[in-house]
């Protein structure tokens, strides 16, 4: 166990609709990173938060938006959802932004219909 | 130009071998990190090993040790002594600008190990 939490684990949606993933870092951990996982793209950085703050985006779409709370949990917005967003998504979390490893959590498996 | 390339989609080892998978990059940046991660069937993401640019020692972790190999920017993975256990998706990651600002890992598009009995 990572100690990262995502929740819901599954989630299926129809296209054109609006869904909300859900990421809690690990204890003490400042920085979530969102990842995700398709078949025709691979890997991909999404978007990264340090203690509430946005530092980096990646291909993210515009019909995508994140934030982090003060508590540090993060939200994945996805609005608009096409065929094509289905996927694994994934958050992971770290104490500092540069530190040598993230903690993965389990993922979101997003299938969208 | 892609950051991370993984040459072999899979690969297949006898159990109790050693198996090596393959890991090129590309940065300009004289700091930087690299990672191997584990993707079992089940699809959680386990991180292995890491090597920074600067380590002067090859990185272990158990069975698992880093190749690393920086005049060709390679970071191949050893595993020693496959179990069955091991059977999975590896993924090479990269992170730029270690210890500074913002970063992330840039992955490869991964190696389907399997270990045959």
């Amino acid at each position: 166990d990572s100690g990262v939490t995502q929740t819901p684990k599954h989630l299926i949606t129809a296209t054109g609709q609006r869904v909300t993933l859900r990421c809690s870092p690990r204890s003490g951990d400042l920085s979530v990173y969102w990842y995700q996982q398709s078949l025709d793209q691979g890997l991909q950085f999404l978007i990264h938060y340090y203690n509430g703050e946005e530092r980096a985006k990646g291909n993210i779409l515009e019909r995508f938006s994140a934030q982090q709370f003060p508590d540090l949990h993060s939200e994945l917005n996805l609005s608009s959802l096409e065929l094509g967003d289905s996927a694994l998504y994934f958050c992971a979390s770290s104490f500092q932004q540069g530190s040598v490893e993230a903690f993965f959590g389990q993922g979101t498996r997003l299938t969208v219909v | 130009a892609q950051k991370i390339t993984q040459t072999q989609p899979g690969m297949f080892v006898q159990e109790k071998e050693a198996v090596t998978l393959d890991c090129t990059y590309d940065t300009s940046d004289p700091s930087y990190g690299l990672f191997w991660y584990k993707q079992p069937s089940s699809g959680e993401m386990i991180f292995l090993i890491y090597q920074g640019s600067y380590d002067q020692q090859n990185a272990t972790e158990g069975r698992y040790s880093l190749n690393f190999q920086k005049a060709r920017k390679s970071a191949n993975l050893v595993i020693s002594a496959s179990q069955l256990g091991d059977s999975a998706m590896y993924f090479c990651a990269m992170r730029e600008g270690m210890g500074s600002g913002a970063n992330n890992l840039f992955f490869g598009t991964g190696t389907r190990l399997t270990v045959i009995p």
